[in-house]
């Protein structure tokens, strides 16, 4: 299996605190990215990251913001956790964007109450 | 309703029987891909499939891919209880104003019956 690390694997936490998702990779792959799965709509990309420092936006990135500051390491932060943002959060990585299968972590089960 | 629709959205077949599951998609792709989920984890990868492609093996997975209905098929041959799981087509949908998108459909839920 690809060297992806979510953490934390399952976490709860009030409306309206900060939140932050962190994925680790030991591959070195250049691409990563932020998906969020709920039912009946599949995975949806929050944010992806094309490098060090190198982000952009997804299909559903209002309310979460992103940073990379190494190649490893890639953070997906809630600002104010809203209720709608309870899901499940995957982070996968990918040696390239185009042509090359993304290799996804284990997933963080996010409850917002 | 968005790219890359899985149908049916629920199999339950025996083991030993094959299984199929159909994906759709609406615009213009690169390639398409094809994943599966087991209960609790993350998606793994199967097959990828460019637009220039029409079929492609790998073991007991066979896809195909009709660009001119938009729309591919896996085939799980000779079918077993560890392949109950989830299955989503990805696909690279044509970008827009700048940003990057990669669509997973809703998922086939496949289970096999031992």
């Amino acid at each position: 299996d690809a060297g992806i690390t979510q953490s934390p694997r399952h976490k709860v936490t009030e409306t309206g605190t900060p939140v932050t998702l962190r994925c680790h990779q030991t591959e070195n792959h250049r691409y990563m990215y932020w998906y969020r799965q709920d039912p009946g709509h599949g995975l949806r990309l929050i944010h992806y990251s094309y490098g060090v420092k190198d982000t952009d936006k997804g299909e559903v990135s209002d309310g979460y913001s992103v940073s990379r500051s190494k190649t490893e390491d890639f953070l997906l932060t809630l600002e104010s956790a809203t209720s709608s943002q309870t899901s499940v959060y995957f982070c996968a990585i990918s040696e390239s964007r185009d042509l090359a299968p993304q290799h996804f972590g284990d997933g963080t089960r996010l409850s917002i109450l | 309703s968005q790219q890359g629709e899985e149908d049916p959205q629920a199999l339950s077949i025996q083991e030993g029987e094959n299984a199929t599951m159909n994906c759709s998609y609406k615009t213009s792709i690169n390639n398409l891909q094809w994943y599966r989920q087991n209960s609790g984890r993350g998606l793994v990868h199967l097959i990828l499939i460019r637009s220039n492609e029409r079929e492609k093996h790998s073991g007991r997975l066979r896809v195909t891919l009709d660009t001119s209905k938009k729309s591919s098929s896996l085939l799980i041959t000779a079918s077993r209880a560890a392949d109950t799981a989830s299955y989503f087509c990805a696909t690279d949908a044509v970008r827009t104003s700048g940003t990057y998108k990669y669509i997973f459909g809703t998922g086939t839920r496949l289970k096999v019956l031992a």
